[in-house]
């Protein structure tokens, strides 16, 4: 029982590189949602999918991109790494429009950049 | 709109003592509430949640949160700290309307001495 898998666990950019952060669960939810996480601020929403071929912004989500071409799979795109970028990144999914049943996070993916 | 907040940064108790973290929160429609926990370097772990059923929830690990709607509060409580409580705490409200998403307090620290 997977539940939700991010890669990588760490990662160190230099300022102007792009990567992907990869999410992907096996439970079968329509919805998923990517967060970052800074000291002391608690989780910010960056962007989320209701379902494959669905995305919205939330809170944060200026210098990401995010596609969802599969139910299972929800990457993150940083286009031009910044040092403000440096955070914990966290994929959720949930079963629930209502959200009443929690989500379900990854263990988080580490990156630095510098 | 929504909003949570954790009234605490940090919370320090002795072992076998009672925990008490504080939340309130604020919501335009009937929210539910929830606590996660996250141990260092790992993701975060549904500990309880509040769905409009019985306004006392009991989670996992001895916690439990009861909500108030005349005082908007959703306060951690535990009878009896462990070592391996220690961990941060977060407090998130959700309002049930449409996309809702999760909004997560700031978090609160909980360290505890032998």
């Amino acid at each position: 029982n997977a539940g939700v898998t991010q890669t990588p666990k760490f990662r160190i950019l230099k300022i102007g590189q792009s990567m992907t952060l990869q999410c992907a669960q096996d439970m079968n939810h329509n919805y998923m949602y990517w967060y970052r996480q800074d000291p002391g601020m608690g989780l910010k929403l960056i962007y989320y999918s209701v379902g494959a071929g669905i995305t919205d912004k939330g809170e944060v989500p200026n210098g990401y991109n995010v596609s969802r071409s599969t139910t299972e799979d929800f990457p993150l795109r940083l286009e031009l790494a910044a040092p403000s970028q440096t955070s914990v990144y966290f994929c959720a999914s949930s079963y629930s429009r209502e959200s009443n049943y929690g989500y379900t996070f990854g263990s988080g993916t580490r990156l630095t950049v510098v | 709109a929504q909003s949570v907040t954790q009234l605490d940064s940090h919370v320090s108790v002795s072992e076998g003592t009672p925990v008490l973290l504080r939340c309130n929160y604020s919501s335009s429609y009937s929210p539910s509430l929830f606590w996660y926990v996250q141990h260092p370097n790992k993701g975060l772990q549904l500990l309880l949640k509040y769905t409009s059923a019985a306004t006392l929830v009991k989670g996992i690990n001895g916690f439990e949160a009861e909500f108030k709607k005349s005082e908007t509060s959703f306060h951690l409580t535990k009878p009896s700290a462990h070592m391996s409580d220690a961990a941060e705490y977060f407090c998130v409200v959700s309002e049930n309307s449409g996309y809702s998403t999760l909004t997560f307090g700031k978090g609160t620290m909980l360290l505890v001495s032998p």
